[in-house]
Parts: structure tokens; sequence; C-alpha cells
């Protein structure tokens, strides 16, 4: 079984500064996704960035990139120039990539709530 | 557009009754989740289904029942054996074969009174 740890249960950061947010995972697969999602205060999840196990390459997406360090298990958000939009709670979340029953399922971490500042 | 629409938004239930949530998606998906989010504990799968006329049991399926008759479908029974049903649900698809992720509905705020 795969388990996602979110250890900051709260962050805030003023409009413009850049943030990280951190994931930690345990599995034992090789091959698997990590996402980060958005949770604004409206409650739709939005997919913020995804990240391959098997690409060593960092996942950027705009203002969005990771830091994967796949041997530490650990899989961390950062935003740039953040807006005030960014307010939202993130979710962590691990995804096994293929076989089986498990395939599509996705485990979550306990969340992080950001509040960004004017 | 297409999407996945989740009904009602909030849903109040007598303790000791039935309730289903419903959820439908028009992205010609094949699998859909349910998912229970409580302050604190990020989002946990509730059950799957990966075709028409099969799901498996998620992580707390426990008080909870659901049907896959239709492909656009899968609604989801919080029965009276569900101990602490108020919570908030979200129903979610995905392409069962490829590596895309799951697209998520809006959500149904359920509380028992």
């Amino acid at each position: 079984a795969q388990t996602v740890t979110q250890s900051q249960p709260e962050m805030s950061v003023q409009e413009a500064e850049t943030v990280t947010l951190s994931c930690t995972y345990d599995t034992s697969e090789n091959n698997y996704y990590l996402f980060w999602y958005k949770q604004p205060p409206s409650r739709q999840m939005i997919l913020v960035i995804r990240q391959e196990a098997y690409k060593q390459q960092n996942a950027t997406e705009n203002r969005f990139s990771v830091n994967f360090q796949k041997a530490a298990k650990s899989f961390s958000l950062k935003i740039s120039d953040s807006q005030l939009g960014d307010t939202a709670m993130y979710f962590c979340a691990f995804m096994k990539k293929s076989g089986g029953t498990s395939y599509g399922k996705l485990t979550f971490g306990q969340g992080t709530i950001l509040t960004v500042h004017p | 557009d297409g999407g996945i629409t989740q009904s009602p938004k909030y849903l109040f239930r007598k303790e000791g009754q039935n309730v289903t949530l419903s959820c439908e998606q028009n992205l010609n998906h094949d699998a859909m989740y349910w998912y229970r989010q409580d302050p604190g504990q990020g989002l946990r799968l509730i059950y799957y289904s990966q075709i028409v006329n099969d799901f498996q049991k998620g992580d707390i399926a426990e008080g909870y029942s659901v049907s896959r008759e239709k492909k656009e479908s899968f609604p989801l029974t919080v029965t009276s054996a569900q101990k602490n049903p108020t919570a908030f649900y979200l129903c979610a698809s995905s392409i069962r074969q490829g590596h895309t992720e799951a697209f998520f509905g809006q959500g149904t705020r359920l509380t028992v009174v």
C-alpha cells in the first residue's frame, strides 16, 4: 500500500513571493505518477501538475514547478510569483501506473492550506 | 461542455435513512471513483469501477454501496450502516487506459441531522 504525507497543515505567503509545499510518499512500486491538485473555496478539485516517476526532469506548468527526488521519495511543489487566486488547499497524490485493479486509484495526502496575502 | 455532474450540492439526511448521491459524466470515461473528504484527512477512496457492471471496494467501503449499470453513471448509496456519514463526497472519472489524470465533480456535502 502507498502512503502520502504532507507535513505542513497550513502555509502563508505574500503576493508575488515564492512558496514551496512539501510532500513525501512511501511505495514499493517503480512505475507511478505523482500529482498536485488544488482545491479552492469552491471545493472543485483542479489538477495543477503531474510527474511521471520514470522521467528525471522535473515537471513545470507556468508558475508551478516540482522538485521530484525519487530516491528520497519526495515531491515538493514550488509556486512562483504567488497570486491571490492561488489561495486554496493543495493535495499531493500518488497513482500506480499500470496493472491490476489498482490502476487509476489515487492516494492523497492530508492537504496543505495555502493563503496568499496581498 | 463535457464534465462530471454531481447532485445535489447539499444533502440532509435523518439518522437511520439511506441516501443516494448522483454522479454523471459525459466524458466517455471508462473508470469512475467515489472519494470521501474529511477535515485533516485528505480524500479517501470509497468505491471505484473500471467498467460497466463491475466495481471494487476502496479503502473505506463499509456502510456504502454503488452500482454501475451505465457507463456514464455511478451512484453512491450511503446506508444507515455508515457510522459517520457527514462528509464531503467527490466523484471522479478517468480514461481506463493511458496515463491521464482523474477529473472531479463539484462534490456533494452530506449532513446527517
